[in-house]
């Protein structure tokens, strides 16, 4: 079975920093099969980017999303407030079924 | 407007049965996979089971199967996760979700199930 495992498990920045959190995988993943969401307290999570590197509806450019193999990337050019939340990644792994990473924390510094 | 409303959460006793709905509207349901993925307290996610439009497939996670069964009734836009032999590690928020390009593009709000004597 595929793992995930994401890192930093919490970042600690300010509003305008840039945020760069990292997805390995145990083995080589399809990049079509990766999507990043975003999880604030209460909330469900909401689908930030699918494919890797595509972009959900409604999503600001300020997110991207990038990587392929074993390590993939997801990027926050400039801080919003609204952006400190959980950040999970996620791999569809046929058969059907679904593996999340354990999810990074992005707090206030 | 899309939306997805989860309902049946509750308490229950170990060993106990319950029965989760969610209701679709907004989109067409019987066009679109759906699936449930669970949240325990303070936890991450975990997908728990999927269901094709047609109802012809469906898999549950190694730590349901044999004891929870997903279904839907597109008549009713509607999608069911049937828990047996519950457990207090099932304990969680579930949640159902829209299947798309491989990832969940709509959520529902989420339904407390506790599992506790």
């Amino acid at each position: 079975d595929i793992v995930l495992t994401q890192s930093p498990g919490t970042l600690s920045l300010s509003p305008g920093e840039r945020g760069t959190l990292s997805c390995r995988a145990s083995q080589s993943l399809g990049s079509t099969y990766l999507a990043w969401y975003q999880q604030k307290p209460g909330q469900a999570p909401r689908l930030l980017i699918y494919g890797a590197s595509s972009r959900a509806t409604g999503v600001p450019d300020r997110f991207s999303g990038s990587g392929s193999g074993t390590d993939f990337t997801l990027t926050i050019s400039r801080l919003e407030p609204e952006d400190f939340a959980v950040y999970y990644c996620q791999h569809y792994g046929g058969s059907p079924e679904w593996t999340f990473g354990q999810g990074t924390k992005v707090e206030l510094k | 407007q899309v939306q997805l409303v989860e309902s049946g959460g509750g308490l229950v006793k170990p060993g106990g049965s319950l029965r989760l709905s969610c209701v679709a509207s907004g989109f067409t349901f019987s066009d679109n996979y759906m699936g449930w993925i669970r949240q325990a307290p303070g936890k991450g996610l975990e997908w728990v089971s999927y269901i094709s439009t047609d109802t012809k497939y469906t898999n549950h996670a190694d730590s349901v199967q044999g004891r929870f069964t997903i279904s839907r009734d597109n008549a009713k836009n509607s999608l069911f996760l049937q828990m047996t032999s519950l457990r207090a590690e099932d304990t969680a928020v579930y949640y159902c979700a829209r299947e798309s390009t491989w990832a969940f593009d709509i959520w529902g709000q989420g339904t407390m199930v506790t599992v506790s004597s």
